[in-house]
């Protein structure tokens, strides 16, 4: 089976500062891993996935991920925090080769200050 | 046209209702899937349908009944809740179940459903 964990139930950041929402997994064969948002009263959208092919990967809004075997991480980073990014990040793990039925942590509730 | 719609955007229902949710995607996906989500808490997956035809269900109470009617319309019937039930009620899609298949899935905004 496999799981993540997300450090922190809340991140709080200034405006242009660098936002880092860590994401550790827990599989016992090559995992697939992903982010979503939710802005609030909305969806989940999908901010990037890792597949297996390059450990860095860029999303949308700017926001990026690296997978680290080794650490067993997939930590998502900013350069710079807009206000518009406040909201709910969840971090995913499903099985490479696997069906797309992501499990998800708990969230990471992202906080941007003026 | 990258949209998942659903309907109605609010619920509210008595314990004795009958009420339905609709999920409509024009991708071409064939998976779709119904989520739901209580505050502050990450999704629950309930249900996810391959082609059309049930492949998931996890252990979902019977009050709760899918229906995928077609490739692009997913429905979830409601039957005799309780306020335990009130939640938001999220579909998505994907262009198949497997990862190695599918870019990426899709979300709607979700129906915030209110049991009385």
């Amino acid at each position: 089976a496999q799981s993540v964990t997300q450090l922190g139930s809340h991140v709080s950041v200034s405006e242009g500062a660098l936002v880092l929402l860590r994401c550790n997994y827990s599989s016992s064969v090559p995992p697939y891993l992903f982010w979503y948002v939710q802005y609030p009263n909305q969806g989940l959208q999908l901010l990037l996935k890792y597949t297996s092919a390059a450990t860095l990967v860029k999303g949308i809004n700017g926001f990026e991920a690296e997978f680290k075997k080794s650490e067993t991480s997939f930590h998502l980073t900013k350069p710079s925090a807009h206000m518009s990014d406040a909201a709910e990040y969840f971090c995913a793990v499903s099985v490479a080769g696997g069906s797309y039925i992501p499990t998800f942590g708990r969230g990471t509730s992202l906080i941007v200050h003026p | 046209d990258t949209e998942v719609t659903q309907t109605p955007k609010h619920l509210v229902m008595g314990m004795t209702n009958k009420k339905s949710l609709k999920c409509e995607q024009h991708m071409g996906h064939r998976a779709m899937y119904w989520y739901k989500q209580k505050a502050k808490k990450p999704p629950e997956l309930m249900f996810v349908y391959s082609y059309e035809k049930l492949s998931i269900n996890e252990s979902v109470p019977s009050r709760f009944s899918p229906e995928c009617p077609n490739s692009s319309l997913l429905n979830l019937h409601l039957h005799a809740l309780q306020p335990e039930d009130s939640a938001l009620y999220l579909c998505a899609s994907s262009q198949d179940v497997r990862v190695d298949l599918t870019d990426t899935q899709y979300f709607g905004p979700g129906t915030r459903l209110t049991v009385l």
